[in-house]
């Protein structure tokens, strides 16, 4: 059974680098195919994604958040950590890691998300 | 503003049939079957309910059904129930920046 869950502080402050952790169960990244990305969901609107890790450790951003997010994984720990820097009010979202496969087009597995809030 | 555009909200009467639009571009809907719709329930992670324009994943309801006609791609849900209140979002490939583009979402009220 897969299972992914986010974990992270639920509140930051404006400036800091907010840091979350994808845990997940059920698959390893380090089979062949395998992808995890990171989505968020500010209240009361769409969808956004924000970057992909492959089970090569190719490595995918958001063109227009690109400057501030490092993905990165720990196979051993089936682990995905993202960091994103010099965090704003506009960044208070629901964040989200979920599983893809190379040349299946969809997310079959979400987690659970996280709530994040940026305010001083 | 969202790469595909949904309506915000869409209500019917349970046993009555509806659709949700998504409406895209050549470069993500209209040039690729790999339109996909996920639904979620207030607090709980999206769920996976329609893949490549129009399959199903195991465990769906067959009440659910995907299509699409140029831009434009359609979810039906039809003998809506209770359990199928929900936000619904559709997402495409796309040649863009980003493998993938979603909608706004579209608020489904059961009457």
């Amino acid at each position: 059974q897969v299972t992914l869950k986010e974990s992270g502080p639920a509140l930051v402050k404006p400036t800091q680098t907010l840091t979350l952790t994808c845990t997940f169960s059920g698959f390893s990244l380090s089979t062949s195919g395998m992808r995890v990305s990171w989505i968020r969901q500010p209240p009361g609107k769409a969808l956004e994604w924000l970057a992909r890790i492959d089970w090569d450790d190719d490595k995918f951003y958001s063109t227009s958040l690109k400057t501030r997010l490092t993905i990165s994984k720990d196979t051993s720990k089936n682990q995905v950590v993202l960091a994103m820097t010099n965090m704003d009010p506009v960044d208070t979202a629901t964040y989200y890691c979920a599983r893809e496969r190379e040349y299946v087009y969809r997310y079959d597995y979400w987690g659970p998300g996280t709530l994040v809030t940026v305010s001083s | 503003q969202s790469a595909l555009t949904q309506p915000a909200s869409v209500s019917g009467s349970p046993g009555q049939s509806i659709t949700i639009s998504c409406t895209g571009t050549r470069s993500d809907v209209g040039g690729y079957n790999y339109v996909s719709w996920y639904q979620q329930h207030p607090g709980r992670a999206p769920k996976l309910m329609i893949y490549n324009v129009s399959e199903r994943p195991s465990g769906v309801s067959n009440r659910f059904s995907g299509s699409k006609s140029g831009n434009t791609a359609s979810l039906t849900i039809s003998g809506l129930q209770a359990e199928d209140e929900a936000d619904y979002y559709c997402s495409s490939y796309t040649n863009s920046n980003t493998p993938y583009v979603f909608g706004a979402g579209t608020r489904v009220t059961v009457l």
